[in-house]
């Protein structure tokens, strides 16, 4: 258990619905990292916030938006859904911002399935 | 542009045996990678990782070995173990934005036993 939780397991929604991810990053984090790992892509980087702010950004679709809470939970937000975006979503925590190297801890994921 | 990449799908061993899992990268400014372990349904599980001030790392049956004139890190596992069996992930990221992990395709191992 690497201590980051992520709702829902699973979830199923029909094309251009709107649906939101959670995910709370180990105690102490201030990092959390948002990855998407389709069957053709492998495990592409979305997004990350520290302490409430985005810190970097990977290929992120317009569609899809991410915050981070004062109590430091992530949300992801996907709209106007496609086929295309099924594929298992997971959440990471780490301790830094990003200007050193430092270890990402992952949560389950999510799977989204699009109908 | 795949800028990391295990070249090999799928690994078979026997128990007991060492397993030895490649990675290539082509993207010169990575100085820090990462290996990765995932069982089905799980999240990947951090195992090992090393700077590129170092050409070697070791924890416990892992050792990580980064060659950076050849761009290329490998994973050894000794001995293997069947509970070792999962998909194995390499990972980097450099500079200012090492929280960006560009992942390589990952490779199944199978350990017989």
């Amino acid at each position: 258990d690497s201590g980051v939780t992520q709702t829902p397991k699973h979830l199923i929604t029909a094309t251009g619905q709107r649906v939101t991810l959670r995910c709370s990053p180990r105690s102490g984090d201030l990092s959390v990292y948002w990855y998407q790992q389709s069957l053709d892509q492998g495990l592409q980087f979305l997004i990350q916030y520290y302490n409430g702010e985005e810190r970097a950004k990977g290929n992120i679709l317009e569609r899809f938006s991410a915050q981070q809470f004062p109590d430091l939970h992530s949300e992801l937000n996907l709209s106007s859904l496609e086929l295309g975006d099924s594929a298992l979503y997971f959440c990471a925590s780490s301790l830094l911002a990003g200007g050193g190297p430092d270890t990402q801890y992952f949560g389950p994921g999510t799977r989204l399935t699009v109908l | 542009d795949q800028q990391v990449k295990q070249n090999s799908p799928s690994l078979s061993v026997q128990e007991g045996r060492i397993s030895i899992l490649n990675c290539d990268y082509t993207n010169s400014m990575f100085d820090y990678f990462l290996w990765y372990k995932k069982y089905p349904a799980e999240g990947p599980t951090f195992l090992i990782s090393i700077s590129s001030i170092k050409d070697k790392n070791e924890d416990g049956r892992f050792t990580v070995f980064l060659n950076k004139s050849a761009k290329h890190l490998s994973l050894h596992i000794v001995p293997s173990q069947p509970g070792d069996s999962a998909v194995y992930f390499c990972a980097a990221s450099f500079g200012t934005s090492y929280g960006k992990l560009t992942f390589g395709q990952g490779t199944i191992l199978t350990v017989h036993p």
